[in-house]
């Protein structure tokens, strides 16, 4: 089994630019999970899908972060315009959600995001 | 979720058990204790679980106090692969099924 698979794996961008991180989850795993982690920190709930619907995005700076999971596999999670403060880890998880219950919460490596 | 408290880092010599502790004082009755480790440049990594019990798996052992209100995670014999940030989380099974992290224990293994 792949796993959770990110690309890419590290990125440096200048300041204003765009950029999109990739994630695809574990098959079968139905609810799928983006995190930050900024350095020396454990990582952050950006949102949470299950299936393709965003049921939790609260955490989302939604000005200028934007996800999509279409078809309810891949995802990908976008920046525009990226500032020095998004410089951090970007990580993926996904699990099996069923009768309320999670199973198998599992990580991607994260992609290194830095904003020069 | 309840909140939990770890110690920042510390150290382990190769070879010998590595005991982390978890205070988690609010804990409610269906919260689970979890704990995941992060070796560096990696994505967090499931290690054990409980709720009442204590709890053994090829990796490691985890020991719930009677009450509840604290854990320890025990690597019984240490490597220097098991140098990691050991992330100690209380949840509800259901609750959102989100993992909470807060700071975690640098774990150092020393040769």
């Amino acid at each position: 089994e792949a796993g959770v698979v990110q690309s890419p794996r590290y990125k440096i961008i200048e300041k204003k630019q765009p950029v999109a991180f990739w994630c695809n989850p574990i098959s079968g795993h139905n609810t799928l999970y983006w995190y930050r982690q900024n350095l020396g920190q454990g990582p952050e709930l950006l949102i949470r899908y299950e299936n393709e619907e965003a049921v939790d995005d609260s955490q989302l700076p939604k000005d200028r972060f934007s996800a999509e999971r279409l078809k309810g596999v891949d995802s990908t999670l976008k920046i525009q315009p990226a500032e020095l403060g998004d410089s951090a880890v970007y990580l993926c998880a996904s699990s099996l959600v069923g009768q309320g219950l999670s199973y198998g919460y599992t990580f991607g490596s994260g992609t290194r995001l830095t904003v020069v | 979720d309840a909140k939990t408290t770890q110690p920042t880092s510390m150290d382990c010599a190769e070879g010998r058990a590595a005991n982390l502790p978890c205070n988690h004082s609010t804990i409610s009755g269906n919260e689970y204790v979890y704990w995941y480790r992060q070796i560096h440049s990696q994505g967090p990594q499931y290690i054990i679980h409980g709720l009442k019990n204590n709890e053994t798996n090829e990796m490691a052992s985890l020991i719930i106090t009677e009450d509840r209100k604290s854990s320890t995670l025990i690597l019984p014999h240490a490597t220097l692969r098991d140098t990691a940030v050991y992330y100690c989380i209380v949840r509800e099974a259901n609750a959102g099924n989100m993992l909470t992290f807060g700071g975690g224990t640098r774990l150092m293994v020393k040769p």
